[in-house]
């Protein structure tokens, strides 16, 4: 298994452009999340999905939008990016392992987001 | 609202030496407790958790240990290695994992 993988690890946008962040998760897990990690500062969610086809906003979800595609694909999107969303990108997935529930998260390797 | 902190933002310890990282909760509602490990240019790997109704747990070289009473959250490193090195990062969720509060870590140094 690959656990949690996110395309892709590098990106610089200039201010106003648009991108989107992919994450999948082959581990038949329920809930996904993402999350934006900055210097000195602990992991803020932006957005979460507890279920395929439900999303919920996080604690800083302004300038960004979701979409859980599958129980597989949840992405993020920057409509129109801002310097202030330089940062380093997680997504993250929890739920049931075999007949375990488990709400332990699992993350992916992050992308590397640098707004000019 | 929740937060999660630490009482140090870095750590030296000497190989071989136990290390011991702090943190300290707000929210007396929380429930499961997680560590983690980030090594530089990744992402967060899980070490341990722990429930409110546990007050230590042991993994192979790590124990977490659970104060309710001062919420307040240790995980203990044994024989600490030079692949112990990343920063460590507590998290508190007092809904079933749907709402993780993260610290802002503390990094480990290990010296030879």
């Amino acid at each position: 298994n690959a656990g949690v993988t996110q395309t892709p690890k590098f990106q610089v946008l200039k201010t106003g452009q648009s991108m989107t962040l992919q994450c999948a998760q082959d581990m038949n897990h329920n809930s996904m999340y993402w999350y934006r990690q900055d210097p000195g500062m602990g992991l803020r969610l932006i957005y979460y999905s507890a279920s395929e086809g439900t999303t919920d906003k996080g604690e800083v979800p302004n300038g960004y939008n979701v979409s859980r595609l599958n129980k597989r694909e949840f992405s993020l999107r920057l409509e129109s990016a801002a310097p202030s969303q330089t940062s380093v990108y997680f997504c993250a997935s929890s739920g049931n392992q075999g007949a375990k529930k488990t709400e332990t998260q699992y993350f992916g390797p992050g992308t590397r987001l640098l707004v000019l | 609202g929740e937060s999660v902190g630490l009482h140090l933002p870095t750590l030296s310890v000497q190989e071989g030496d136990n290390s011991i990282i702090n943190c300290a909760y707000s929210n007396s509602a929380s429930d499961y407790f997680i560590w983690y490990k980030q090594e530089s240019g990744k992402g967060p790997q899980f070490i341990i958790d722990i429930r409110s109704n546990m007050d230590k747990r042991q993994g192979q070289r790590v124990t977490v240990l659970l104060n309710k009473t001062v919420k307040h959250l240790s995980l203990q490193i044994a024989a600490t290695q030079p692949g112990d090195s990343a920063v460590y990062f507590c998290a508190e969720s007092y809904n079933y994992g749907q709402n993780f509060v993260f610290g802002p870590g503390t990094r480990l140094s290990v010296l030879p």
